[in-house]
């Protein structure tokens, strides 16, 4: 059974680099069928899409974050990763990961709280 | 970028009552290969999003057979022929025919 688990510190100061790794089990993210994303949702607002891969292929950064994200990609440990650069309070949110496949995310991880603060 | 916009954005139902969502796009979500990439996924508090319905009309395994979608170009709708208690939450549609992917603002359903 496909499980997505994201981790990473809970609290990120302003100005540092927010780091989050998303773990893959029950699927590779090898596949050539599927892409893997990221997204997040500020406390008690909507989601936005942050970015997305396929191994092999392209990855798509939202222009609104994309000089600040990097995603990258761990294949020995079937995990990716999200890194968002000079984080403000703005940054605040919960942080999804999310296996897409024909266009459609279909399977998201539990997601985990990322609050910016001094 | 793609404004999606739901409508209402509160919805209080009675049980076993209809309900019915509107998503409407600022540009045709049509894509060059013919699909037309609409989504549709509800999120109770404190959970992650869970997709209901995919390529406007699609349900989802194990999703109860009253949610239907229906739409095309840039106006969808979601419905639920009998509201039940577990159906509350919020509601999100969401294109994937464009980048950078987006969602509208949601819809809180509850129960009156």
């Amino acid at each position: 059974q496909l499980q997505l688990r994201e981790s990473g510190p809970g609290l990120v100061k302003p100005s540092e680099t927010l780091s989050l790794t998303c773990t893959v089990s029950g699927d590779s993210i090898i596949s050539s069928t599927y892409y893997w994303g990221w997204i997040r949702q500020p406390p008690g607002k909507g989601l936005e899409w942050i970015g997305s891969f396929y191994y092999g292929g392209s990855t798509y950064y939202n222009p609104s974050l994309k000089s600040r994200v990097t995603i990258s990609v761990n294949t020995s440990k079937n995990e990716f990763s999200l890194k968002v650069s000079s984080v403000t309070a703005a940054d605040t949110a919960v942080y999804y990961c999310a296996r897409t496949i024909a266009n459609s995310p279909d399977y998201w991880g539990q997601g985990t709280l990322v609050t910016v603060s001094s | 970028d793609v404004v999606m916009t739901q409508s209402p954005l509160s919805l209080p139902v009675t049980l076993g009552q209809p309900a019915s969502i509107s998503c409407r796009s600022s540009q045709s979500l049509v894509y060059f290969d013919g699909n037309t990439y609409l989504n549709w996924f509800h999120q109770r508090p404190g959970q992650s999003p869970r997709r209901l319905i995919y390529k406007v009309s699609n349900r989802d395994s194990g999703v109860p057979d009253r949610f239907s979608g229906s739409g095309s170009g840039t106006d969808f709708t979601l419905k639920i022929t009998r509201v039940e208690a577990e159906d509350v939450g919020v509601y999100y549609c969401m294109q994937s025919t464009h980048w950078p992917w987006t969602f509208g603002q949601g819809t809180k359903v509850d129960i009156k």
